[in-house]
């Protein structure tokens, strides 16, 4: 049974970095059907999807955070890191993991999270 | 500012029927498949449906989707206090990122 589980600080002071890890265990992230997300959630809103990374590196992002979303991946530990630069209140929220089953065929795109990590809440104060 | 639209709130009775939707446009939903998602407290988000109606292994059929046009549905049947909870819908934007719902959240009265 494939189960996801981020990691990293819990608090950020404002315009660092946010970094959190999530670590995959039951599955390998090498998987060629897969693809590993970043999905966030401010409290008392709805959730944002921030991006995905394949085995291979390849990355998509939200385009509203991409100057200042890196994420990477470590298939050694089966892991996926995400990078949030220049953080201010409005990134505190629930950062979840997830598995991403992503395809596109002429134009029509299947996407959905299979799987998620429980979430981990990032705060962002002083 | 989500792109995809659903009803802040759904309240029913146990045992009744709730019919959740997801308003979207022609460069998401009128394009491709979507997928909803059950957020309950303390547990990690689960995937009810995804390719629009189809059920992940473990998701009982109380749980049905639809899709026609920028709109898609979904239906609990049976209303358990258990299924308490968020639900959203998700899918792709042409804009090149996944897209989510605004969010539902069922109450069981």
């Amino acid at each position: 049974q494939v189960q996801l589980q981020e990691s990293g600080p819990g608090l950020v002071k404002p315009s660092q970095t946010l970094s959190l890890t999530c670590t995959v265990s039951g599955d390998s992230i090498n998987s060629d059907n897969y693809c590993w997300s970043w999905i966030r959630q401010p409290a008392g809103k709805g959730l944002e999807w921030l991006g995905h990374i394949y085995s291979s590196g390849n990355t998509k992002y939200n385009p509203s955070l991409e100057s200042r979303v890196t994420m990477s991946v470590d298939t050694s530990k089966n892991q996926f890191s995400l990078e949030l630069s220049s953080v201010t209140a409005a990134d505190t929220a629930v950062y979840f993991c997830a598995r991403e089953d992503e395809l596109t065929l002429f134009g029509v795109t299947k996407i959905w999270f299979d799987t998620w990590g429980q979430g981990t809440l990032v705060t962002v104060s002083s | 500012q989500s792109l995809l639209t659903q009803p802040p709130s759904i309240s029913a009775a146990p045992g009744q029927r709730v019919t959740i939707s997801c308003s979207g446009s022609r460069s998401n939903i009128g394009i491709n498949y979507v997928s909803w998602y059950q957020l309950l407290p303390g547990a990690a988000p689960k995937l009810l449906i995804y390719e629009n109606y189809k059920r992940p292994s473990g998701i009982p059929d109380r749980f049905s989707g639809s899709k026609s046009g920028t709109s898609a549905t979904l239906d609990i049947a049976g209303l358990l206090t258990v299924d308490e909870g968020d639900y959203y819908c998700g899918t792709w934007d042409t804009s090149l990122q996944g897209v989510f719902g605004t969010g539902t959240k069922v109450t069981v009265l």
